[in-house]
């Protein structure tokens, strides 16, 4: 199974509410990864965690904060957010991190409008 | 950094033809090369994948090449399907880790 569970699947919000997403991966996978996709473009890397801890930090703006609580989850806190921050945003896992380089599973994304 | 170049953006073929999508990278260190499919609605699924100490590899109807001296990989689906149709994305990781995307290409089977 290489499934990647996201939700909510759709999300409206204002530019002063505070909104969580969530991403769950029971796959045993020690890497997980959240991206950022605009419509008729490709993934770009937000963030990544390994071992529960931050890994990689995209120069993400402060607004998005990243938490992983355990090996099986992840969340991305939202807040203050602006309308261009509207997009499908994308969790993903993989086994590890390492010169391997593992295969990263998607999960359905959460469609977030920014209103 | 990397840079993955993807061509074409669009691809129209025939139910039955052949399609093939190109990519080429710019970091030599490089060494992981999966290639992305992502209907309407939906997140990335993985279909293929190749690594750098291979040329070839085949799925079924999929098969990705990989030329290293050249820095370019391929996508091929043959007896293309109407459900084939979707973005294509293919990738390159280095080992930061960090899948670097093509721009996609959005192929289109038509019955």
């Amino acid at each position: 199974d290489t499934e990647v569970t996201q939700t909510p699947k759709h999300l409206v919000m204002g530019m002063t509410n505070k909104k969580s997403l969530k991403c769950e991966q029971h796959m045993g996978h020690r890497a997980m990864y959240w991206y950022k996709q605009k419509a008729k473009k490709p993934p770009e890397l937000m963030f990544v965690y390994s071992y529960e801890k931050l890994s990689i930090n995209e120069s993400v703006p402060s607004r998005f904060s990243p938490e992983c609580p355990n090996s099986s989850l992840l969340n991305l806190h939202l807040h203050a957010l602006q309308p261009e921050d509207s997009a499908l945003y994308l969790c993903a896992s993989s086994q590890d991190l390492g010169d391997h380089s593992y295969e990263q599973y998607f999960g359905p994304g959460t469609r977030l409008t920014v209103t | 950094g990397e840079n993955v170049e993807q061509h074409p953006s669009t691809l129209s073929v025939q139910e039955g033809d052949s399609a093939v999508i190109k990519c080429t990278y710019s970091d030599s260190a490089s060494n992981y090369f999966p290639w992305y499919k992502q209907e309407l609605g939906k997140g990335p699924q993985l279909i293929i994948d190749i690594r750098s100490n291979v040329g070839e590899k085949k799925d079924q109807r999929i098969a990705v090449t990989l030329n290293k001296t050249a820095k370019h990989f391929s996508l091929h689906i043959t007896e293309t399907q109407p459900e084939d149709s979707a973005v294509y994305f293919c990738a390159a990781s280095n080992p930061d880790d960090k899948l670097i995307f093509g721009t996609g290409t959005r192929l289109q089977v038509f019955p």
